[in-house]
Order: structure tokens, then sequence, then C-alpha cells
């Protein structure tokens, strides 16, 4: 399975604090993406990294690649109470995306 | 912005019965998928969809299961006959205007189908 795993399980910070997750997965990929979801509500995409890029930015995300470690970093910078959510990494192999559990970051003010 | 709709967003229904899903992808896009995340689980993958028929297909779509693009903007999920274990929240994708199913995929905000 290409899952894609993520660490921390929950994650609580301060306001201003970054905050970085984690995602392992197992087989080769062409693309990892991350996701961001609100409680009880859809999939937000927040960035898509390709298995050649190293490193990508948007905003206050920074997302690293590690392709022969299989792993994948989020880090979200100068964190708001808005960012409180479920954080998803999805991996992109020859099948369609394949999520993991997701990390819980609570953010608070 | 263009953005994936669904309607409707919650849908209870009877054990046994028929739902229908609906979905309106990002227009121009050209592949489509479903994907359900049951309460407190993992969004897993059921079905992907390009050029009127199904691309590929999870262990969970079973013959209980079907899509369809009914016009050019429809995309939809049907369960033929309910049963408890299948509510779910229900999320449809699509994307695909340059490398398909490897491109990113952009979320509807989801249908929560609850089965009494």
């Amino acid at each position: 399975s290409q899952q894609g795993e993520e660490d921390p399980q929950a994650l609580s910070i301060q306001e201003g604090e970054n905050a970085t997750m984690n995602c392992s997965y197992k087989t080769s990929i062409n693309n990892l993406q991350w996701y961001r979801q609100n409680s009880g509500r859809g999939l937000v995409h927040l960035i898509l990294i390709r298995s050649n890029e190293r490193e990508k930015h948007s905003g206050r995300l920074r997302v690293t690649l590690d392709t022969s470690k299989k792993s994948s970093s989020l880090l979200i910078t100068a964190s708001r109470a808005a960012d409180t959510a479920s954080y998803f990494c999805a991996t992109v192999g020859n099948t369609p995306l394949v999520f993991g559990k997701g990390t819980r970051l609570s953010v608070i003010a | 912005e263009p953005e994936v709709t669904q309607t409707p967003s919650h849908q209870v229904t009877q054990m046994g019965q028929e739902v229908i899903l609906r979905c309106v992808p990002i227009s121009n896009h050209l592949y489509f998928y479903w994907y359900r995340q049951i309460l407190g689980q993992k969004v897993e993958f059921l079905v992907s969809f390009y050029n009127n028929e199904i691309s590929e297909k999870s262990e969970i779509f079973d013959d209980q299961f079907s899509v369809e693009r009914p016009d050019g903007s429809n995309f939809t999920l049907k369960i033929r006959s309910t049963k408890l274990e299948d509510s779910a929240m229900y999320f449809c994708a699509s994307s695909g205007l340059v490398q398909g199913a490897t491109d990113t995929q952009y979320f509807g905000p989801g249908t929560r189908l609850t089965v009494l």
C-alpha cells in the first residue's frame, strides 16, 4: 500500500508558534498532496509536491519531500486559531489518492 | 474560483433503500472520483471515472454501487440497497486538466449519508 501515515496524531500549540506534521509512506509515488479538513467539512487542497521536488512553499506553508526516506513534512509558520483542523497527506502513485489518518492540529489563541 | 459542489449536504435513508448522491465537478475537468469517510476513520477511495467509464475502483465499490455522468455537468453515485455500514461522509472530487489522475484533486464539501 502507498498509504500515507501522519505523525503526530494530535498536536496542540499556541497561536504564533510553528506546527510541523510528518507523513511517511511505503511505495514509490508520483506526487504527494496535503489536505486540510475542518471538523465535519470537506477536504481543502493545500499543496502538491511532485516526486522530483524536494521543497515547496505556499504562503505560510512549507512542504518537504524526501523520497529516499519516503517521508514528507508540512510546516505551518506563525499559526493562527483558524489553522485548527485535521491535516492529511495523500500519496499518488499509479492509483488514486491514498490518505493517512491525519494529524489533528489545535491552535490555541 | 471554480469549486466542486455536492447535493444534498445530508441524506437520511432507511436500510435497503436506494440513494443517489450528486456532484457537479469543476467544469473542464476530465477525471472524477468518489471517496468516503466513515466517522473517525480515513478517507477511502471508492471509484474513479474518465471518458465516461470507470477507470479504477476499490474493493469497497461492489455491485451495490454505481456511478454515472448523466449529462455534461453532473456526476452521481448510486447505492442500490443501503446498509447500516454505508453511513459515512461521501466526497466527490475532480481533477485533470494536465496529467489526469496524478493531478491535484479538488474535493466537494461532502454529503453525509445516514442509514437507519
